[in-house]
């Protein structure tokens, strides 16, 4: 039943050790979204794909990137974590055309050292 | 500029009826949704309203727009342990690339038995 799905939900990585967050959906939705939230926060995005079409939010770091091979998976890699990336990953999806609204996966919390 | 905002926190009894407020910015969304989060998880959407609405009641839940003022509540009836979480609001704007949201920064319900 889960739709979209999000692995790991506890990530620990070290100062500067690059992390890859994976996101995978099975709703089979064109739009794909990454966001950040930190504690007490709202979310806030980071980048979105449509379809293959990357999208940066002019104030993301380039210390994060993303990959989507395909429809179904989308990767949040962070190249060399810092202790302000330390947050709760949160992806979304949502179809394009008849799309009200985005569904959440589980997030990954993820902790730096 | 797009600009949500939600007063940080609210407190009531078990039983009581709780009203949580949202203000927006953006007159051109059309939908506006309510996103319930709780600890360490991602966020569940509770309902939305169509901007052309100004009432939706599911079940507990009564959402009022009041889109003169860009006013949007929340107002859960019989308000339950179970619903102390956080409550995002968020406005839906679209441009070429999707579907966006913008959150405001969350109301956390802490509700006393």
């Amino acid at each position: 039943d889960a739709m979209v799905i999000q692995n790991p939900r506890y990530q620990v990585t070290q100062f500067g050790k690059p992390v890859t967050l994976s996101c995978s959906q099975t709703l089979n939705h064109n739009v794909m979204y990454w966001y950040q939230q930190k504690s007490s926060q709202a979310p806030k995005l980071l980048f979105h794909y449509y379809d293959k079409d990357f999208n940066n939010e002019a104030d993301t770091p380039d210390n994060f990137q993303s990959r989507r091979p395909n429809t179904s998976f989308c990767f949040l890699d962070i190249r060399s974590p810092g202790l302000g990336d330390a947050a709760m990953y949160l992806c979304a999806t949502s179809p394009r055309d008849r799309g009200r609204e985005q569904y959440f996966g589980p997030g990954t919390r993820l902790t730096v050292t | 500029g797009e600009d949500v905002e939600q007063s940080l926190f609210l407190s009531v009894r078990e039983g009581d009826s709780s009203v949580i407020n949202c203000t927006y910015t953006d007159s051109s969304s059309t939908y506006l949704y309510w996103y319930k989060q709780e600890p360490g998880a991602g966020l569940q959407l509770l309902t939305y309203i169509f901007s052309n609405m100004d009432m939706k009641q599911d079940q507990r839940l009564t959402v009022l727009l009041n889109k003169k003022d860009k006013h949007l509540s929340l107002r859960i009836a019989d308000t339950q342990t179970g619903d102390s979480a956080i409550y995002f609001c968020a406005e839906r704007t679209q441009n070429n690339a999707g579907n966006m949201l913008t959150f405001g920064g969350g109301t956390r319900l802490m509700v006393k038995p």
